[in-house]
């Protein structure tokens, strides 16, 4: 059964370095979503991208975030300089392109600041 | 604001009896009321989708309700088995397809051989 697949699963970091998660999306699908989850905390969105710009995102997403979908493949979520609040876990889905509504997640890459 | 509300005290249930999960939501005008299963350091996994014209949804020993009057969805599962111990999450999609879908803290749901 095809699936979102992310790397790494968890990445341990300095404050102020800047990370790279990378997702790879089922291969039909046609919207991209980022979101994240603190420990004990609710899933939070982050960030949706079609067509290869964003559509939609939130106040979470400020200027140390960026997506790309470089090579039609890969989508990726780029965190400039990374700060403690940043621990979390990142979690990217996809959708088809139809109105189905599901969500398609990945298993999450777990990111630690220090 | 939008607030999505789930019971988040976990739920315990024995075996074999039907546990019911509730999610509330308030200033919100969702089209799809989705439910997600999540185990620990996993990601949610997709269980149920229900639109806002429809009552009721069933799929094997699941069923959800949706009231838009009361802006309200029940979740129950039928002969609960301790491989259904997980936290549901609640999720809800704005009108217009391919919105962002917004999720509730879920409730964490134990069975209890």
């Amino acid at each position: 059964e095809p699936e979102v697949t992310q790397t790494p699963s968890h990445q341990v970091t300095q404050m102020g370095q800047e990370v790279i998660l990378r997702c790879v999306p089922i291969s039909n699908h046609l919207y991209f979503y980022w979101y994240r989850q603190i420990l004990g905390q609710k899933v939070e969105f982050l960030v949706s991208f079609y067509n290869n710009e964003i559509s939609e995102k939130s106040e979470i997403f400020d200027d140390q975030f960026s997506v790309e979908r470089p090579d039609g493949s890969n989508f990726t979520l780029k965190i400039r300089s990374t700060k403690l609040e940043d621990s979390a876990m990142y979690f990217c889905a996809s959708q088809p392109g139809t109105s189905t509504g599901e969500l398609f997640f990945g298993e999450g890459s777990r990111l630690t600041v220090l | 604001s939008q607030k999505i509300e789930q019971n988040s005290e976990a739920l315990n249930i024995q075996e074999g009896k039907t546990a019911t999960l509730t999610c509330n939501y308030t200033n919100y005008s969702p089209a799809y009321l989705q439910w997600y299963r999540q185990d620990p350091g996993r990601g949610p996994v997709f269980l149920l989708l229900i639109r806002e014209n429809e009552k009721e949804k069933r799929k094997e020993r699941l069923k959800v309700t949706f009231d838009t009057t009361l802006k309200q969805s029940l979740f129950h599962i039928t002969a609960s088995q301790p491989a259904d111990s997980a936290t549901y999450l609640c999720a809800l999609e704005r009108s217009g397809g391919y919105q962002k879908v917004t999720f509730g803290i879920g409730t964490k749901l134990q069975v209890i051989p």
